[in-house]
């Protein structure tokens, strides 16, 4: 199946400071990429949809100004979190979605795990 | 709105035998997809099985498949011969519009 890297697999980052999450797909191309948050021994929380050459939009309750999307390319979505604190921390995870032919699937990144002091 | 509701918080079945992990939704997509994932340790997300809402026929995969009640709105995980690499968190999921919401998860143990 098609592959999604994540970059970095881990970040440890003072309160305060910005740190950016790579995600891209491999081989192949994406047009919408989304971006999931998932806290410990909970689900995976649906943060934004990305899509390439526009504008990300945002699920309810997520702050698009601290939680920066740009889908630069077909191949990469960013995700920068602005002046983080301890309660960002968290497991971050991206995904690409293929469709085409009467099927849809997602691809997932391994996650990032962000941790903020 | 879509919702993914997991009753289930944990369950556990001995090695080698037949579990059911259940899995019930709401949407107001006429085209939609269902699907189960598992999560490990690691946390990467891995796909074990999906199923196309048009499609009547129940979908397998091996030793997984599903029961598919379109009209109740439920999508059941039965995995059969249990293996103690089937450990892990389950996840049911549903896409439509190109959006897809995750239910709770439901903790499986198998036990040697």
């Amino acid at each position: 199946g098609a592959v999604v890297s994540q970059h970095p697999s881990w970040v440890i980052c003072k309160s305060g400071t910005s740190v950016k999450i790579e995600c891209r797909s491999l081989d192949f191309q994406a047009t919408t990429m989304f971006w999931y948050r998932q806290f410990p021994k909970q689900s995976l929380m649906l943060m934004a949809t990305s899509n390439e050459g526009s504008k990300a939009t945002y699920e309810q309750g997520v702050e698009k100004d601290k939680f920066l999307i740009n889908h630069a390319s077909l191949t990469l979505s960013t995700l920068t979190v602005t002046s983080a604190h301890p309660e960002d921390s968290s497991f971050y995870i991206c995904s690409a979605g293929e469709s085409g032919q009467g099927r849809y699937e997602q691809y997932f990144g391994p996650g990032t795990r962000l941790t903020v002091t | 709105a879509q919702t993914v509701t997991q009753s289930q918080p944990e369950m556990s079945v001995q090695e080698a035998e037949t579990v059911t992990l259940s899995c019930t939704y709401d949407t107001s997509e006429n085209n939609y997809y269902l699907f189960w994932y598992k999560q490990p340790p690691s946390r990467q997300m891995i796909l074990v099985i999906r199923q196309e809402a048009y499609k009547q026929q129940n979908a397998t995969e091996n030793r997984f498949s599903v029961n598919f009640q379109k009209a109740a709105k439920s999508f059941s995980l039965k995995i059969s011969d249990s293996q103690l690499g089937d450990t892990a968190m389950y996840f049911c999921a549903h896409t439509g519009g190109f959006k897809t919401i995750f239910g709770a998860g439901t903790r499986l143990f198998v036990k040697a």
